[in-house]
């Protein structure tokens, strides 16, 4: 079974300075998909970033950008120009590319503090 | 508004009480999930549903009951619920298909008192 770890419960961050966000994952599989989850205090789920594990090339959305390390079984989100709005729990999951019947497996989430 | 909606959005509820918390979406996804979320332990999956007529244990189903008697609906039911269950419930769905987005509803706060 795959597992994704989140070691940081809390972080901060100045507003526009930028902050990094750990995952790891276990896994045996090669073929995959990674998800960054961002919950604000509404609860609504919200993607930000994803990133297929045959690319080799990093995902970038805007201000949001990954370090996709599949040898390490690593992928960070870079937030850059942090914004009071990016204050939220954010949570890394994982899903199989194995089967079109695969599920998420999240992280126990990283809750974001931005500070003014 | 096409999307996914859960019901209700809170609820406090007697230990030893039976629920069902709702879940319907307009997206005609095929695959449907519930989550449970705890501080801590992130989201983990208690019932799937690859299609309708068809359901699949996660990894905490104990306790809970789910149908999927159409596309559209995929209710989660507590027999009887504990102070365990206390929890925030999450129903999401997603089309059939490798590359495709899972879209979630926004929460149900379930309190066992």
């Amino acid at each position: 079974a795959q597992t994704v770890t989140q070691s940081q419960p809390e972080m901060s961050v100045q507003e526009a300075e930028t902050v990094t966000l750990s995952c790891t994952y276990d896994t045996s599989e090669s073929d995959y998909y990674l998800f960054w989850y961002k919950q604000p205090p509404s609860r609504q789920m919200i993607l930000v970033i994803r990133q297929e594990a045959y690319k080799q090339q990093n995902a970038t959305e805007n201000r949001f950008s990954v370090n996709f390390q599949k040898a390490a079984k690593s992928f960070s989100l870079k937030i850059s120009d942090s914004q009071l709005g990016d204050a939220a729990m954010y949570f890394c999951a994982y899903r199989s590319a194995v089967s079109s019947g695969s599920r998420l497996t999240f992280g126990e989430g990283t809750q974001l503090t931005v500070n003014p | 508004i096409a999307g996914i909606t859960q019901a209700p959005t809170s609820q406090i509820l007697a230990a030893g009480r039976r629920m069902t918390l709702r879940c319907t979406q307009d997206m005609r996804h095929n695959a449907m999930y519930w989550y449970r979320q705890d501080l801590g332990l992130g989201l983990r999956l208690i019932h799937y549903s690859n299609t309708a007529g068809t359901t699949g244990k996660g990894e905490v189903p104990d306790g809970y009951s789910v149908s999927r008697a159409n596309t559209d609906d995929f209710p989660l039911t507590l027999a009887s619920a504990v102070p365990s269950q206390t929890s925030v419930y999450f129903c999401a769905s997603r089309r059939e298909g490798m590359n495709t987005e899972a879209f979630f509803g926004q929460g149900t706060r379930l309190t066992v008192v």
